[in-house]
């Protein structure tokens, strides 16, 4: 079944612990991204990545970090994560076309509180 | 910066009929791509139609079209005979289609959220 998945699911931390939110997908997609979703604010991509080793900034970067040394992985790192990080987090991926992402399969979430 | 405003945060409409979500966005770009995804109760994140900006017919995806006014810089969604099935959050996004390494970045608007009533 092609699919993205996300681990953990659900994450509650406090302030300055370290944390990894993994991404995976299983339909050799070169382009991945990562989302945050907050009411009223909507989606606001974090990061994305058009292919390995090739990543870049979206709207809301700070305080975060990714790699991307396979094709299928995606993670999404938060050195020392803040109340204010506490979100829903989307990972997608898609192929590209003409040298854009096309249609983007998204994950199924990631809910991060940080005390 | 393209910004997407989506200015209607609730809507509802009773099952069977036509309900309309609007979006407007704001962009220099001529060449981008628009979309509009439902994101259910479950949280996933799925497509619905999408509408490249160089295309004059606008997009139709079974009970799902678009309006599509590029010179007004609006993407409206209109869902025809509504189904209990179609309540979620819908959310318009855009993204650029040309050129450097931005095309890589999507904008979402604030999302929808639609109520269909039986």
């Amino acid at each position: 079944e092609a699919q993205v998945t996300q681990n953990p699911r659900y994450l509650i931390t406090v302030t300055g612990k370290k944390l990894t939110v993994t991404c995976s997908q299983n339909m050799n997609h070169e382009y991945m991204s990562w989302y945050r979703q907050d009411p009223g604010l909507g989606l606001r991509q974090i990061y994305y990545s058009m292919n390995v080793e090739v990543t870049d900034k979206g709207d809301v970067p700070e305080g975060y970090k990714v790699s991307r040394k396979e094709k299928r992985n995606f993670p999404l790192i938060l050195e020392s994560p803040s109340p204010n990080q506490t979100s829903l987090y989307f990972c997608a991926s898609s192929t590209v076309a003409g040298g854009a992402p096309d249609t983007q399969y998204f994950g199924p979430g990631t809910r991060l509180t940080v005390l | 910066a393209q910004t997407v405003t989506q200015s209607q945060p609730e809507m509802s409409v009773q099952e069977a009929e036509t309900v309309t979500l609007s979006c407007t966005y704001d962009t220099s770009e001529s060449d981008y791509y628009l979309f509009w995804y439902k994101q259910p109760p479950s949280r996933q994140m799925i497509l619905v139609i999408r509408q490249e900006a160089y295309k004059q017919q606008n997009a139709t995806e079974n009970r799902f079209s678009v309006n599509f006014q590029k010179a007004a810089k609006s993407f409206s969604l209109k869902i025809s005979d509504s189904q209990l099935g179609d309540a979620a959050m819908y959310f318009c996004a855009y993204r650029r289609n040309a050129g450097g390494t931005s095309y890589g970045k999507l904008t979402f608007g604030q999302g929808t959220i639609l109520t269909v009533h039986p």
